[in-house]
């Protein structure tokens, strides 16, 4: 089973300007979710989708963030413009079903650097 | 008080050593709880879930005290191969899996 790809995999920017993330989950699975991993912190939400639905986005920053999944497949995430702040790694997962459990799978991660 | 909250370490341990993680949380309508582990530089992966009953899987055994709303997991032997950060994650009823900062373990030989 493939599993879920992001990308770019590193980017590096300037303060105020604008960046986007990809994601394709595994296939099959309707539920998606971006996470921001700040250095030394666990994961944090930024917003769920079900199918091309949001599901939550009470933490995403919507002056600066963004984010769709129009087709409910891939999804993308934007910030702009970009803070110092926004430094971190952002994951996207999807969720699936193992026996007696959700199991939420994550992407190895896009790693952003605010300059 | 933060919903999910770990002892951050660094848990310094020999190899062989059994060591001890726990994890406390906030929503007592929580329903599911998982302990999943994270390499350096490398995305969270589920290690495993973490039943009312309590369960075992190899070398790790995870308990959950929902009166305590109270959850651990037990190294026992631990290998080299153990060193990374172990994430307590608790998922309330109709939200998204909510993650603790993680405990950093380093087995050294």
């Amino acid at each position: 089973e493939a599993g879920v790809a992001q990308s770019p995999r590193y980017k590096i920017i300037e303060k105020r300007q604008s960046v986007a993330f990809w994601c394709n989950p595994i296939s099959g699975h309707a539920t998606l979710y971006w996470y921001q991993q700040i250095l030394g912190q666990g994961p944090k939400l930024l917003i769920q989708f079900q199918n091309n639905g949001v599901v939550d986005d009470s933490q995403l920053p919507k002056d600066r963030f963004s984010a769709e999944r129009l087709k409910g497949v891939d999804s993308t995430l934007k910030i702009q413009p970009a803070k110092l702040e926004d430094s971190a790694v952002y994951l996207c997962a999807s969720l699936g079903w193992d026996p007696g459990a959700n199991v939420l799978t994550f992407g190895a991660g896009s790693r952003l650097t605010v300059l | 008080r933060k919903e999910v909250e770990q002892d951050p370490g660094p848990f310094n341990v020999p190899e062989g050593a059994t060591v001890a993680f726990n994890c406390t949380y906030s929503n007592s309508a929580s329903q599911s709880f998982f302990w999943y582990r994270q390499d350096c530089r490398k995305e969270p992966k589920l290690l495993m879930s973490v039943y009312s009953s309590g369960n075992e899987d190899g070398r790790f055994t995870a308990q959950l005290n929902r009166a305590s709303q109270y959850i651990s997991l037990l190294i026992r032997d631990s290998k080299l191969s153990d060193s990374a950060t172990y994430l307590c994650v608790v998922n309330p009823a109709g939200t998204a899996l909510i993650f603790g900062k993680g405990t950093t373990l380093s087995v050294s030989s």
